[in-house]
């Protein structure tokens, strides 16, 4: 079965310092790839996804991930956090090899210090 | 319409009571799905619907949930004799076609409080 985990329930950064996101998931074949973000009263909203390729995948807002299969990680990054970016993140596993139904991780929870 | 329209935004009822929640998906979407975000818990698969296919159902947690999708369309949730632990942000999403987990529009989710 295919399953995320998100070990960091809270970060806390400081607006200008650089944010790692942890992501590591289960999955039968090669996995599809997904992070989310949820801002307060806001629906989802996709900032990157992986399917194959480049293991390093460019998203919107600056952010970036990186695919690692030998670690089964697929970390979020961003080198310059703005009080913006304070929300929550979801990271996400699905693909061909077990279910298109996505399943998302418990998330990770982002607060931003002035 | 031009996004995923979910209501009510929030709902707040009674332990016992029944409830349902409406999923409006964009327009000539085939697949919806149902997901229920509790405090700390992620997101929690609850049912997909693609087209007029069996609906998957293995995510509802008990027999007091259903759902179904008119048309290939509007979708309710339906929850009975809900209890507190029912309390949390039931999402829906859409997509063209299955598969298309990049492509998973959601809404701004249904808040319930069940006191």
């Amino acid at each position: 079965a295919q399953s995320v985990t998100q070990p960091d329930i809270h970060i806390t950064v400081s607006e200008g310092a650089s944010l790692e996101l942890r992501c590591n998931y289960s999955y039968g074949a090669t996995p599809y790839l997904f992070w989310y973000v949820q801002s307060p009263g806001q629906g989802l909203q996709l900032l990157l996804k992986y399917f194959s390729g480049d293991t390093l995948v460019q998203g919107i807002k600056g952010f970036e991930a990186e695919f690692k299969r030998s670690q089964s990680s697929f970390n979020l990054r961003k080198p310059s956090v703005h009080w913006s970016d304070a929300a929550e993140y979801f990271c996400a596993v699905g693909g061909p090899g077990g279910s298109y139904i996505p399943t998302f991780g418990r998330g990770t929870s982002l607060i931003v210090h002035p | 319409g031009a996004g995923v329209s979910q209501s009510p935004s929030n709902k707040v009822t009674e332990k016992g009571k029944d409830v349902e929640l409406r999923c409006d998906p964009i327009s000539g979407h085939t697949a919806l799905y149902w997901y229920r975000q509790s405090l700390g818990q992620g997101l929690e698969f609850l049912i997909y619907f693609q087209g007029n296919s069996a609906p998957d159902k293995s995510g509802l947690p008990s027999d007091r949930f259903s759902a179904e999708r008119t048309g290939g369309s509007v979708s309710t949730l339906t929850i009975q004799r809900t209890q507190q632990e029912d309390s949390a942000v039931y999402l829906c999403a859409s997509s063209l076609a299955p598969g298309q987990a990049e492509k998973l529009f959601f809404g701004s989710g249904t808040q319930l409080s069940v006191l």
